[in-house]
């Protein structure tokens, strides 16, 4: 069946580096796929989707370019701020079941001023 | 708006105990879910609906059981605890029609002994 890998956390990061959160993909067909960010105490929150292949998802500084070829949809930023803590997941949906979300284990990011 | 909100936030149950976890949203969204959460394993979809009166099983459903009287509420039901439900629940809603953007509560977490 379809799923998510994400790399494994915490990543620890000082203010100002750049940020990348790998995750790649297995689907059949053309899934769409999203970030979501979980702050501490919180729910889940939509950073940025794509729903075809060499979209570029971006919002809040954060972008992720939806690569066919490589199945994958990392996640970017130039420069992270202390409030950027949280914890990242990748997720997919797939074509036939667009209302349902696979989600990877998730990231924690952590950022030390 | 209120969003997605979900009662208890937090719950103990010693095993075979019975509750059920509320969600309710305000957006008319037609299809709602339940996900939990645990440690490393990202979320799993545990049942979904896509109206009143449609409910279907998704990934890891024993255990629960939904119902879907009103657009509104979702409640999911415990039937009878086990450690291993022990786990932090998640409710969400989006529009049929809209691109793919769902909504979370900000979760329920559950212990149980």
């Amino acid at each position: 069946g379809d799923s998510v890998t994400q790399m494994e956390g915490p990543v620890t990061l000082s203010e100002e580096a750049f940020l990348t959160i790998n995750c790649t993909y297995t689907a059949t067909g053309y899934p769409s796929l999203f970030w979501y960010v979980q702050y501490p105490g919180e729910g889940l929150q939509l950073l940025l989707k794509a729903t075809k292949a060499d979209d570029k998802g971006s919002n809040k500084g954060f972008e992720a370019t939806y690569r066919k070829e490589t199945t994958s949809f990392h996640l970017e930023k130039g420069s992270v701020q202390v409030s950027d803590s949280a914890v990242y997941f990748c997720a997919l949906s797939e074509m036939d079941s667009s209302y349902k979300l696979i989600f990877g284990s998730g990231t924690r990011l952590l950022v030390r001023p | 708006n209120a969003g997605v909100t979900q009662t208890p936030k937090f719950q103990v149950l010693k095993t075979g105990q019975s509750m059920t976890l509320q969600c309710a949203q305000d957006m008319n969204h037609e299809y709602m879910s339940w996900y939990r959460q645990d440690p490393g394993m990202g979320l799993r979809l545990i049942h979904y609906s896509v109206g009143a009166g449609i409910t279907d099983q998704g990934e890891v459903p024993n255990g629960y059981n939904v119902s879907r009287s009103t657009t509104e509420d979702f409640p999911l039901r415990l039937l009878s605890a086990a450690p291993s439900q022990t786990s932090v629940y998640f409710c969400a809603s989006r529009a049929i029609a809209e691109n793919y953007e769902q909504y979370f509560g900000p979760g329920t977490r559950l212990t149980v002994t």
